[in-house]
């Protein structure tokens, strides 16, 4: 256990659904991650909240939202969504974000299957 | 665009054997080097940092950066069946000015034959 909870564990959606992910973490930690892992790619930087302000959106599409209202929690708000989004997503927390020397622990990850 | 370069693998080595674990990146201006466990199934779980040239040492775990190159190595002596996993290699990087993101590579795989 690394301090940092995600659910739900896995997730079937349609395209037309609307879902959350949630995050927690009990690190005392002031910035939080969201990674997306797909198969044979590496690991792809989502969104990053710092003192649960969004600090860096990377290019990622507007049918993920992602919330932090608290430096402990980090939601993933999904809408339809398209079957190239199935990957496992992963939350991730540090002591602060914008430093370089920034140790991030992850979550267990969420196993999103879009049909 | 700011990259990290793994072998893929697999990577095999016998039990007991040292596991040679390489890394490359391109961002001269990257300060610090993450090695991350990843097995099957699971999410990565941190097990080495490293931020000046050299080697450090955690049990049976070393990590070697070589900034001059940027090269980061992670050696496993003794390695065992339960060390078989994929292995993440991972730089701060900048995104919009912050150094605090990390830029993952793909990872290499080791088996670990008993």
């Amino acid at each position: 256990e690394t301090g940092v909870t995600q659910t739900p564990r896995h997730l079937v959606m349609g395209m037309t659904n609307k879902k959350s992910l949630k995050c927690e973490q009990h690190l005392g930690h002031n910035a939080m991650y969201w990674y997306k892992q797909s198969a044979k790619k590496p690991l792809e930087l989502m969104f990053v909240y710092n003192f649960k302000e969004q600090t860096e959106n990377n290019s990622v599409p507007s049918r993920f939202s992602p919330e932090c209202p608290n430096s402990s929690h980090l939601f993933l708000h999904l809408h339809t969504l398209q079957p190239e989004d199935s990957a496992l997503y992963l939350c991730a927390s540090s002591s602060l974000a914008g430093m370089a020397y920034n140790e991030q622990f992850f979550g267990p990850g969420t196993r999103l299957t879009v049909l | 665009q700011k990259e990290v370069e793994q072998n893929s693998g697999p990577l095999s080595v016998p039990e007991g054997a040292i596991a040679s674990l390489n890394c490359t990146y391109s961002d001269r201006g990257s300060q610090s080097f993450f090695w991350y466990r990843q097995y099957s199934g699971k999410s990565p779980e941190l097990i080495m940092f490293i931020y000046s040239n050299g080697d450090k040492e955690d049990g049976r775990f070393t990590a070697q950066l070589n900034k001059a190159s940027q090269y980061v190595s992670l050696l496993i002596r003794d390695s065992q069946p339960s060390d078989s996993a994929t292995y993440l290699c991972a730089v701060n990087g900048n995104y919009g000015g912050s150094q605090g993101n990390l830029i993952f590579g793909k990872g290499t795989k080791l088996s670990v034959k008993p």
